[in-house]
């Protein structure tokens, strides 16, 4: 069963930044919220994680509601090569329950 | 980050012979390794878990006896795909996690084509 939510494609201009949603309202509390994308005929590239607060790094911000029911990815200043397919996971941080289990993602194309 | 290499990158083979793919973590020690493969326009479908010295965790409907996986050391695990058929082509993927199990890291992939 998909655990996650994600509108099959989105579009942004290059500069502009992306904001890519996710619904997960299953989540339960010890489930953490991961991104990672891919890139055509490339395996899967980890952009950030969280629990319930709003994460920031070099790639990309992570906003996670108060509910933790949704989160957003924000790729503040989207470029070509942003173009791939985005997806928002949900696991369990450690132990015998741990994997990550790949939804259909978003395809975010960045025009110039 | 963390690097993990997966090899061959492209493999080519008759119908009913085996194939081995390899998945390497250069610089970390991973104590669970997950195999997926992907079919072409699909998402990633997870086959099994490793964890170091145990036998692998198979997901329903993935056969054990076909995907053969060796996780004997901290570093490298093995997919053997036996008697291959062309049902068998797909972009096979390799990630490995370490002990604080923070995030996986993915190979580069391996293109299986059954002939």
């Amino acid at each position: 069963d998909a655990k996650t939510t994600q509108p099959p494609s989105m579009d942004c201009a290059e500069g502009r930044a992306a904001n890519l949603p996710c619904n997960h309202s299953t989540i339960s509390g010890n489930e953490y919220v991961y991104w990672y994308r891919q890139i055509h005929s490339q395996g899967p590239q980890y952009i950030i994680h969280g629990l319930k607060n709003n994460e920031t790094n070099e790639m990309a911000s992570l906003i996670i509601t108060e509910d933790r029911k949704s989160s957003t990815l924000i790729l503040p200043h989207a470029t070509l090569r942003d173009t791939a397919v985005y997806y928002c996971i949900v696991s369990f941080f450690r132990g015998s329950n741990y994997k990550l289990t790949f939804g259909k993602g978003t395809l975010l194309t960045v025009n110039p | 980050g963390a690097v993990v290499s997966q090899h061959p990158s492209r493999v080519i083979c008759k119908s009913g012979t085996s194939v081995k793919i390899e998945c390497r973590s250069l610089d970390f020690q991973a104590t669970t390794m997950f195999w997926y493969r992907q079919f072409p326009k699909q998402s990633l479908m997870l086959m099994a878990t490793s964890n170091e010295g145990s036998k692998a965790t198979y997901e329903q409907g993935v056969e054990k006896d076909k995907f053969l996986i060796n996780h004997a050391s901290l570093t490298l695990s093995t997919l053997t795909v036996t008697s291959a058929h062309p049902e068998d082509s797909s972009f096979y993927i390799c990630s490995a996690a370490g002990h604080l199990n923070e995030k996986l890291f993915f190979g580069s992939g391996t293109q299986l084509s059954v002939l």
